[in-house]
């Protein structure tokens, strides 16, 4: 079973649209992130969840709308999409006094 | 500046051979120190972690914290050519939850038979 899972793994999407990523972990994990990854392979992280509160927004801008429903799940809603959201998007997971962060596979968002 | 440095490479090594990868940094409050590995369309994966300074070692893995020149090193012995990956430096100040992991650029690794 995977450990990290996130939907979809490829999404190609015209200026404009709204469109999200469904994240599910089922390590039991209390604490969930969203990390972009650019063309330049910089990772950087977005946001960070512990137990459904947000605990970390990095200054992503209020397009990016983070949802988690349970502790096992964080979705990533974005609305207004422009082509600069272009990039990998990776779901994360951990506890939150652990010292070891859970990727998913990443989904792959390209807005032309 | 970026907080975390990392050459970006590409490092191309021989089978066999060992591998050195650094990192540098500019926080000095950062305590915990990661290498992840990233092989092509797939999510990072933790290979080695290491509290404040010191030396770790995991199978063909060293992992070197030098907190007094904010300087931290990978070391890979015999490479393989399954070590063909991007290598990327992380550390925090502190417990990963309330701490944000701050990433390097990563290191690309050709190994080749």
């Amino acid at each position: 079973d995977t450990a990290v899972s996130q939907t979809p793994k490829y999404l190609v999407t015209q200026m404009g649209n709204d469109k999200s990523i469904k994240c599910e972990q089922n390590l039991g994990h209390d604490t969930m992130y969203w990390y972009k990854q650019d063309s330049k392979k910089f990772l950087k992280i977005m946001f960070s969840y512990n137990n459904k509160e947000l605990i970390i927004n990095e200054t992503v801008p209020n397009r990016f709308s983070p949802k988690s429903p349970d502790k096992a799940h964080l979705n990533l809603h974005i609305n207004s999409l422009e082509l600069g959201d272009s990039a990998v998007y990776f779901c994360a997971s951990s506890q939150v006094t652990g010292n070891t962060i859970y990727f998913g596979e990443g989904s792959w968002l390209t807005v032309v | 500046q970026k907080e975390v440095e990392q050459d970006p490479g590409p490092l191309s090594v021989p089978e066999g051979a060992i591998v050195s990868l650094n990192c540098t940094y500019s926080n000095s409050a950062f305590q915990y120190f990661m290498w992840y590995r990233q092989y092509s369309r797939k999510g990072p994966e933790l290979l080695m972690y290491t509290y404040s300074s010191g030396n770790k070692e995991d199978g063909r893995f060293t992992a070197q914290v030098d907190k007094s020149s904010k300087y931290i090193s990978l070391f890979i012995r015999d490479s393989q050519p399954s070590d063909s990956a991007t290598y990327l430096c992380a550390m925090s100040e502190g417990a990963t939850g309330f701490q944000k992991l701050v990433f390097g650029t990563g290191t690309r690794l050709l190994v080749s038979p």
